[in-house]
């Protein structure tokens, strides 16, 4: 199916493992982002990506690995999980425009909980 | 600098009535301002957008209304319904290219009473 998709939807893990969240995009677009949405903080940007192999820190970034060898692909890596990390993660696409909107598009998110 | 200040937190409106958010920024270069709608258990969803060279934006029940010399910016529901009860972002950003990301408010949870 066409659009935006992540994976798992749900995940519980524990203090100290390793957890990748996936982010598939089949508009080819450019620019993809992962967000957490936490009460009181509304969405941070974590990291995002300008095309493969390119990517930059958002404003959260500490804790989060994440890599994008394929265009369609942009999976987000917590490589050792902490409490703090306990959220729900959005990933997001946008096609890049040297002008124009900004349209984003986003995943159904993943809900992560670390115990 | 790069802030999106969003008011208020959470709002509760009669079905019928007009909702209203608002929302405050600071960089003067931002020049797309889109809000974006969010049901529980959903990704957010573009739902309006307006760009600084016209003070109003009008799709169906949904208006923006923008103050460019108060770097101001608000979101008017008309005729509130029940089915309008979501999770409200506004944004910001310079348009085009690697300047284009998005800035957030932190969200206006809206619950429309029936």
């Amino acid at each position: 199916d066409a659009g935006i998709t992540q994976s798992p939807r749900y995940k519980i893990t524990e203090t100290g493992r390793q957890v990748t969240l996936m982010c598939h995009q089949t508009w080819s677009h450019s620019y993809m982002f992962w967000y957490r949405q936490d009460l009181g903080h509304g969405l941070r940007l974590i990291y995002y990506s300008a095309a493969a192999d390119i990517t930059d820190k958002g404003e959260v970034p500490d804790g989060y690995v994440v890599s994008r060898s394929k265009t369609e692909n942009f999976p987000l890596t917590l490589e050792s999980a902490t409490r703090s990390q306990t959220s729900v993660y959005f990933c997001a696409s946008r096609a890049h425009r040297d002008r124009g909107y900004n349209e984003q598009f986003f995943g159904p998110g993943t809900r992560l909980t670390v115990l | 600098q790069q802030q999106v200040k969003q008011s208020p937190q959470s709002l509760i409106v009669q079905k019928g009535g007009i909702s209203i958010i608002n929302c405050a920024y600071e960089n003067t270069a931002f020049d797309y301002f889109p809000w974006y709608q969010q049901f529980p258990g959903k990704g957010p969803a573009l739902l309006i957008a307006i760009r600084p060279d016209v003070s109003e934006k009008k799709e169906g029940r949904f208006t923006i209304s923008f103050n460019k010399s108060a770097k101001q910016f608000s979101l008017h529901i008309m005729d509130s319904q029940p089915g309008d009860s979501a999770t409200y972002f506004c944004a910001a950003s310079r348009s085009g290219g690697s300047q284009g990301n998005l800035i957030f408010g932190k969200g206006t949870k809206l619950s429309v009473k029936p």
